[in-house]
């Protein structure tokens, strides 16, 4: 079955540290995207890619990078410089027309 | 910039009653779709119902449908016989017609009570 698939589900981050959420697609997609949730809130856009090798900052890309060399994976890297990066991640995928987005399930990101 | 607004932070039902979500939408496109996204407490997003602008007959999926006023720029979803399950966030997105990226709103929590 095609999908999007987030990994890991849960991940846990020191002070300083980066780390990487993983985000992979079958659907032959063309644009990915990443979100941030907080709790109780709405969706924030952090980077997108509408074609591989090719990306644009969303509304809160501070301290957030991507990549995307192929056009089924869209990595995000939380850097050190992200002061408050405890919260949720969603990676979500889109072709054209009525079919809107396709979601992952989330990563959940906790500084310890 | 096309803006999406959802005036109701907080909505709660009676189990088996019915409830509506109000959206707004601000473009100046003529062609354009919509969706409601459900978010329960998993956290996984799941496409509830979508509708096409240019089609004036309102989108219904079983218990769930929209009253679309494209005039008004109004999108509101109506769940019928509401159910337990139904306990969700609920976002309203657009999307016009030449993009793919989804505009959302800020979202409307949706608490059912037994």
């Amino acid at each position: 079955d095609g999908g999007i698939t987030q990994s890991p589900k849960y991940l846990f981050r020191k002070e300083g540290q980066n780390v990487t959420l993983s985000c992979e697609q079958n659907l032959n997609h063309d644009a990915m995207y990443w979100y941030r949730q907080d709790p109780g809130q709405g969706l924030r856009l952090i980077y997108y890619s509408q074609i591989v090798n090719d990306f644009q900052k969303g509304d809160i890309a501070e301290g957030y990078s991507v990549s995307r060399e192929k056009k089924e994976s869209f990595p995000l890297t939380v850097t050190s410089a992200q002061k408050n990066p405890t919260a949720f991640y969603l990676c979500a995928s889109s072709g054209q027309g009525l079919y809107g987005y396709t979601f992952g399930s989330g990563t959940r990101l906790t500084v310890v | 910039a096309q803006t999406v607004t959802q005036s109701q932070p907080e909505m709660s039902v009676q189990e088996a009653e019915t409830v509506t979500l109000s959206c707004t939408y601000d473009t100046s496109e003529s062609d354009y779709y919509l969706f409601w996204y459900k978010q329960p407490p998993s956290r996984q997003m799941i496409l509830v119902i979508r509708q096409e602008a240019y089609k004036q007959q309102n989108a219904t999926e079983n218990r769930f449908s929209v009253n679309f006023q494209k005039a008004a720029k109004s999108f509101s979803l109506k769940i019928s016989d509401s159910q337990l399950g139904d306990a969700a966030m609920y976002f309203c997105a657009y999307r016009n017609n030449a993009g793919n990226m989804l505009t959302f709103g800020g979202g409307t929590r949706l608490m059912v009570k037994p």
